[in-house]
């Protein structure tokens, strides 16, 4: 499966600064997804980054405040600006990849950084 | 409406012990599939497990299998023989769809503690 170095691993920021956290996939994907987890909660989809056009956000996520670039097959960043301490969470991207199931032959399923824990104070 | 409901926000078993995580789903759709995660205290989402809407017999992998009962759309997930390294979060989540930008909807997770 793919494997994907995801960087910082924890950061702690003053408010109103801004963080960017780098996800860097050892093979090529048509598609990247950042993850926001706010402490205690579940997964929530940020945005969906493709090479070479404009990432699409969710409801409730706007660009201004987590920009993201995909400038190739292989890496994408999510700045997360002006950082309140409502921002302290969990980030983490994923991709689609095809994996080997067992019984099912092959499926797709999705494989996740290992995670950015932001503070912000 | 919540798509993905998990009832269990937390679980308390005996280690050796099988143990059953709930998982309810609500699409329209006819093609989905079913994930499960697990998530240790360090934050990484682990893969354990899937299950396509198509799919006619369980998913099994190692110590992990699925309870699919379509027909009241829950997507169970039992761990046999619980080991103390099984206390986790575990989330459920679906994906919808076999066309376009496919994304994962996750469930509000069942935080699970194995006793020795």
């Amino acid at each position: 499966s793919a494997v994907i170095s995801q960087k910082p691993s924890r950061d702690i920021c003053q408010r109103g600064t801004s963080l960017t956290i780098q996800c860097q996939v050892d093979s090529q994907v048509t598609m990247m997804f950042w993850y926001r987890q706010q402490p205690g909660q579940s997964l929530t989809l940020i945005a969906t980054a493709n090479q070479g056009s404009e990432a699409t956000y969710e409801s409730g996520f706007v660009i201004d405040k987590f920009p993201i670039s995909r400038p190739n097959l292989t890496f994408s960043t999510l700045t997360v600006s002006n950082m309140s301490p409502e921002d302290s969470s969990i980030y983490l991207c994923s991709v689609e990849q095809p994996r080997t199931l067992k019984g099912l032959g092959t499926g797709i399923v999705y494989t996740f950084g290992s995670g950015t824990r932001l503070t912000v104070v | 409406a919540q798509k993905i409901t998990q009832t269990q926000p937390g679980m308390f078993v005996q280690e050796k012990e099988a143990v059953t995580l709930d998982c309810t789903y609500d699409t329209s759709d006819q093609s989905y599939g079913l994930f499960w995660y697990k998530q240790p205290s360090s934050g990484e989402m682990i893969f354990l497990i899937y299950q396509g809407s198509y799919d006619e017999q369980n998913a099994t992998e190692g110590r992990y299998s699925l309870n699919f009962q379509k027909a009241r759309k829950s997507a169970n997930l039992v761990i046999s023989a619980s080991q103390l390294g099984d206390s986790a979060m575990y989330f459920c989540a679906m994906r919808e769809g076999i066309q376009g930008a496919q994304k994962l909807v996750f469930g509000q997770g069942t935080r699970l503690t194995i006793n020795p």
